[in-house]
Order: C-alpha cells, then structure tokens, then sequence
C-alpha cells in the first residue's frame, strides 16, 4: 500500500509569483484535503476534493486554488505569492469525503515566499 | 466558527508518570474528534479517534459533552511518548501540544 506522497519537499519563491504544489493521494482512497501549517501552528484547512470536485473549503482566499485528477491525484495552486503563505502545506487523503473520517497526511511541501 | 483549543504548548513529565494532554471543542453538535501524533522525523498520523473508544499505545480519551472536552490520557508515560499531539474536530485542528517525557 502507497502512502501520501507530496512534490516538491522544499521550495523558495518571490511575492507575486505563483506555485503548484502535488500529491498523490493513497491507495484507494477518493478524497484528497490540503491543509497550511505555519510555524508553531496547527494545520489550517484550506479544501478538500471529493471526485474532481471541491467538497469544502476553510478561510483561504481565492488565490488558494486546487484541482482533483480522475486518479485522485491533487495540486494545490497559489497565485500573488505573499510573505505570509510562508508554510509547510500538508496534503491528506481519506477513503471517503466529510470530517468524520480519519485522513492520512503526506510529509509536506516546504514553501517558503521571500 | 468551529475551534479547538489545546491550552499548553508544552507538557514535561517525568517516565512512568500519567500524562493528561487537554483538548476543548467549541461545536455544540455531534462532534467528530481525533488525536494525531507527530513523532520526531514522522509525518503526522491518526492515533485514535472518540467513535472507535479504543486505547492505542496506552492512550485514551474520553469525550465530555458537558465540558466540550476530549482529553488525552495515558496512566503511565514512557519515554517514546514524546511527540507533538493535536487535537482535531472534523478539519479543525488545534495548536498543538509538545510532550516531553524525561528519564
């Protein structure tokens, strides 16, 4: 069985640009969640995709964007890059939407806005 | 809105010793409560959940629907307890707390 795997691991850009983050979600699981962790921090929900479709969402902006593949993979699209999107982003998968089933995280994409 | 509150950022105890990490929810409803754990170099991972009742690796919880609590607890901490442990409803995730167990 594969677990949550997320590319890249670490990465620096500058305010303004834009970034793709990627995860693959675990085996025979439909449900894909992205989640920011700030340093010192909880994850903060940002979505989740159920099916190619988003099935709920937390108190991002719209720059915060993402997308479900038909293999359940998932990216996570950040536009305007601001320094405080500075994070560790977590991708979790599930084996079915809603907040009741345990999600299984990868090890996180490093990003890191200067 | 939905919050968990996690009142201690770092909890130090001493080996053998009970351990009590606390959780407090704000949803009135029925609540969907975790424990994840992250060991050093680890991803962060389930250790249990309030609708399964199970103890895993000595640790349990108990909901309080009177106080909105799902407190962490373990009768005797061992030294591979130490760990960064969240308490989550749904998606709602608190801050944290750090165990340390000392030798």
């Amino acid at each position: 069985e594969t677990g949550v795997t997320q590319s890249p691991t670490h990465l620096i850009k500058t305010r303004g640009q834009q970034v793709t983050l990627r995860c693959s979600s675990q085996s025979g699981h439909n449900t894909v969640s992205w989640y920011q962790q700030a340093l010192g921090q909880g994850p903060q929900f940002i979505f989740q995709y159920y099916r190619e479709e988003e099935n709920g969402r937390g108190n991002f902006p719209p720059r915060f964007s993402g997308l479900q593949f038909p293999n359940y993979s998932s990216e996570l699209n950040v536009n305007a890059l601001e320094l405080d999107d500075s994070a560790l982003y977590l991708c979790a998968s599930s084996e079915r939407r809603g907040p009741g089933n345990t999600i299984y995280f990868g090890e996180g994409s490093w990003l890191t806005v200067v | 809105a939905q919050r968990v509150t996690q009142p201690e950022k770092l909890l130090s105890v001493f080996k053998g010793a009970p351990v009590e990490l606390k959780c407090n929810y704000s949803y009135s409803g029925s609540p969907e409560l975790f424990w994840y754990v992250q060991y050093s170099r680890q991803r962060l991972q389930l250790l249990l959940r309030h609708i399964s009742r199970e103890s895993i690796k000595g640790f349990t919880a108990d909901l309080n629907k009177g106080e909105t609590s799902f407190h962490l607890k373990k009768p005797f901490a061992q030294e591979e307890d130490s760990a960064m442990y969240y308490c989550a409803q749904g998606y709602i995730f608190g801050t944290g707390t750090r165990l340390k167990v000392l030798a």
